[in-house]
């Protein structure tokens, strides 16, 4: 069974600061990794994925995630954050279940970015 | 391609009042899920679906909870006997049927139960 812990519950970090989301997931079998964001008042939508191949992956705004098998992690930096950035971000792991796929999502981050 | 859309957007109903939502997924994907997100929390996996076939359902969820999607298009969960821990914003979320593809979300139901 899988399973996604989000180390920290809470991150203020003041603005142009580097930030590290951490993110650890337990799974038996290959899984596909994910970050989600949701920024206030708005939906989730995908922020990066890790599918396969290099295990650097990047978004557009900035934000780059490492996948580490060893360690079982995927945690989320950006060198240098923006108000804007302020959100909650979720680490999800999806992995083949009976029939289909099933992602699983971790207990979110909640990013604060301090001017 | 209006997105993923449900409906009510907000519901607020008595103690053991029986209420239902509906999600209407992107047309062409196959996977659809619900899931249930409180505040502070991430999205508590619910159920999905496989075209019209409901693959997996949590084992945290009572048998009040039930959910249908009868021809592979929109599905409807509903919750029989609400309790106030039911209160919750409950997320719908379809996906094309390829394990890396992203989940695209609804705006949710906000379930208040008095």
């Amino acid at each position: 069974a899988q399973s996604v812990t989000q180390l920290d519950s809470q991150v203020p970090v003041f603005e142009e600061a580097p930030v590290e989301l951490r993110c650890n997931y337990s799974s038996s079998v290959s899984v596909y990794l994910f970050w989600y964001v949701q920024y206030p008042n708005q939906g989730l939508q995908l922020l990066l994925k890790y599918l396969s191949g290099s295990t650097l992956v990047e978004s557009i705004n900035g934000f780059e995630a490492e996948f580490n098998k060893s360690q079982t992690s995927f945690h989320l930096r950006k060198p240098s954050v923006h108000i804007s950035d302020t959100a909650e971000y979720f680490c999800a792991v999806s992995e083949r279940e009976t029939g289909g796929f099933k992602t699983i999502f971790g207990a979110g981050t909640r990013l604060f970015v301090k001017a | 391609d209006t997105g993923v859309s449900q409906d009510p957007r907000h519901k607020i109903t008595k103690r053991g009042q029986n209420v239902t939502f509906r999600c209407d997924p992107i047309s062409e994907h196959n996977r659809l899920y619900w899931y249930r997100q409180t505040l502070g929390q991430g999205p508590e996996f619910l159920t999905y679906f496989q075209n019209e076939a409901q693959l997996e359902k949590s084992r945290l969820l009572s048998d009040r909870f039930s959910a249908e999607r009868p021809k592979g298009s929109f599905s409807t969960l509903e919750i029989q006997r609400t309790e106030q821990g039911d209160s919750a914003m409950y997320l719908c979320a379809s996906s094309p049927d390829r394990p890396n593809e992203k989940l695209f979300f609804g705006s949710g139901t906000q379930l208040s139960v008095l």
